[in-house]
């Protein structure tokens, strides 16, 4: 199957500094990618749609400001956590598909562990 | 909206069977995917249904009902690498993955 990568896997950061979490799709392009948040023992919740070329749809409650998203190419989105605060401590997941091409499986990168100290 | 449900939590024999029920109510149809998600770890795909009826792959299927906005996973020869959390998800409008909050099933021997 597709392969989506996903780095780092783990980080810590003090407090008001900024993180950068990368998405990469290795064997295909990806013109969507959706980048979610999980907190221990909760579902994955959507955080924004990143689509190649174009400004990211951010979700109800995310501020776009504190987390930037860019998607400057087909296999490439970025997600960075601006001045990030203990509470943004949680599973960043990214994951990547390319709807129409006959592709009905969205893949998962495997996750970004950010602890904010 | 989305309103994505599944039960808590289940636990099971090694060996025997187990049924995850999902219902769903969700703005927009684009099929329904169960993933395997073990603990720290990125979910695992599993199975997708579009249409109607039972859809086997080896020890798991999945079965949909449109019409009743309702999905179930089965697990068959539960093996003790079965525990983790199962997670129900529906590709609605745009292609946007909503899941549910999750499935945490614990084989024991």
């Amino acid at each position: 199957g597709a392969v989506v990568s996903q780095h780092p896997s783990r980080v810590i950061c003090k407090s008001g500094t900024s993180v950068k979490i990368e998405c990469r799709s290795l064997d295909f392009q990806a013109t969507t990618m959706f980048w979610y948040r999980q907190f221990p023992k909760q579902s994955l919740m959507l955080m924004a749609t990143s689509n190649e070329g174009s400004k990211a749809t951010y979700e109800q409650g995310v501020e776009k400001d504190k987390f930037l998203i860019n998607h400057a190419s087909l296999t490439l989105s970025t997600l960075t956590v601006t001045s990030a605060h203990p509470e943004d401590s949680s599973f960043y997941i990214c994951s990547a598909s390319s709807p129409g091409a006959g592709n009905t499986e969205a893949f998962f990168g495997q996750g970004t562990r950010l602890t904010v100290v | 909206g989305q309103n994505i449900d599944q039960p808590t939590e289940m636990t099971a024999t090694e060996g025997a069977i187990v049924q995850i029920n999902c219902t769903y109510q969700t703005s927009g149809f684009n099929g329904l995917f169960w993933y395997q998600q073990h603990a720290g770890e990125a979910p695992t795909f599993l199975s997708y249904n579009v249409l109607d009826g039972l859809e086997e792959k080896g020890r798991f299927s999945s079965f949909l009902s449109r019409s009743k906005g309702y999905s179930y996973l089965l697990l068959k020869e539960l093996q003790m690498k079965d525990s983790a959390s199962y997670l129900c998800a529906v590709w609605g409008n745009d292609y946007k993955l909503s899941f549910g909050a999750g499935t945490t099933v614990t084989v024991r021997a």
